[in-house]
């Protein structure tokens, strides 16, 4: 079993709607969650990081938390065509000075 | 601006070559790492380091080796390159801390043939 697993996709969402995009994880003592965003040949930037149980908002995004369920979850509201990416979920890893695990990350792509 | 610089954008080696991949970063982060990407596999962690002289393993630590003689320098060696390391390799720095982000180089495309 993989540490951080995400549906690879595509999700495809029209323009407008709202892009949901999910992970889980497997280690319980994973303390942080980060969301990147990936353009197609870039790397990735960071978007959100997470570390309470609950929502976060920063303009279009929430990112939403609950370690009971080990689960960690990406709203992007009034989603854009330029949001289309892959978007890759990150735990940092309870030992070892933040250490990042990745998931595959998750092709997001938004019509017009 | 932040900024981690990795050496080459794109790298064409032959198999059984020594291959330095260099990253430098000026924010004097404390973490640095070393990730691979692949279609499909996300990024996986090859090395990381926390500090000079130190290293740890990642999850795919076969066939690379790692030095840190600098706090701003990370380089990752291939020490025999084989063609099932052709992929993108990832430099990454981040501050120590619980939920520092983690800033990313630009990417070297490595092919080996």
């Amino acid at each position: 079993q993989k540490e951080v697993e995400q549906n690879s996709g595509p999700l495809s969402v029209p323009e407008g709607a709202i892009a949901s995009l999910n992970c889980t994880y497997s280690d319980r003592g994973s303390q942080s969650f980060f969301w990147y965003r990936q353009y197609s040949g870039k790397s990735p930037e960071l978007i959100m990081f997470i570390y309470s149980n609950g929502d976060k908002e920063d303009g279009r995004f929430t990112a939403q938390l609950n370690k009971a369920s080990q689960y960690v979850s990406l709203l992007i509201r009034d989603s854009q065509p330029s949001d289309s990416a892959t978007y890759l979920c990150a735990a940092g890893h309870p030992v070892g000075y933040n250490k990042l695990i990745f998931g595959a990350g998750t092709r997001l792509a938004v019509h017009p | 601006d932040v900024k981690v610089t990795q050496s080459s954008r794109y790298l064409v080696k032959r198999t059984g070559e020594k291959v330095f991949l260099e990253c430098v970063q000026d924010m004097d982060h404390e973490n640095m790492f070393w990730y691979r990407q692949d279609p499909g596999l996300g990024l996986r962690l090859i090395y990381f380091s926390y500090d000079v002289k130190m290293k740890e393993k990642g999850d795919i630590p076969e066939g690379y080796s790692v030095s840190r003689e600098k706090k701003e320098r990370f380089s990752l060696i291939l020490e025999s390159a084989s063609t099932n390391q052709t992929s993108m390799y990832l430099c990454a720095s981040s501050a120590l801390g619980g939920d520092t982000e983690a800033f990313f180089g630009q990417g070297t495309r490595l092919t080996v043939v």
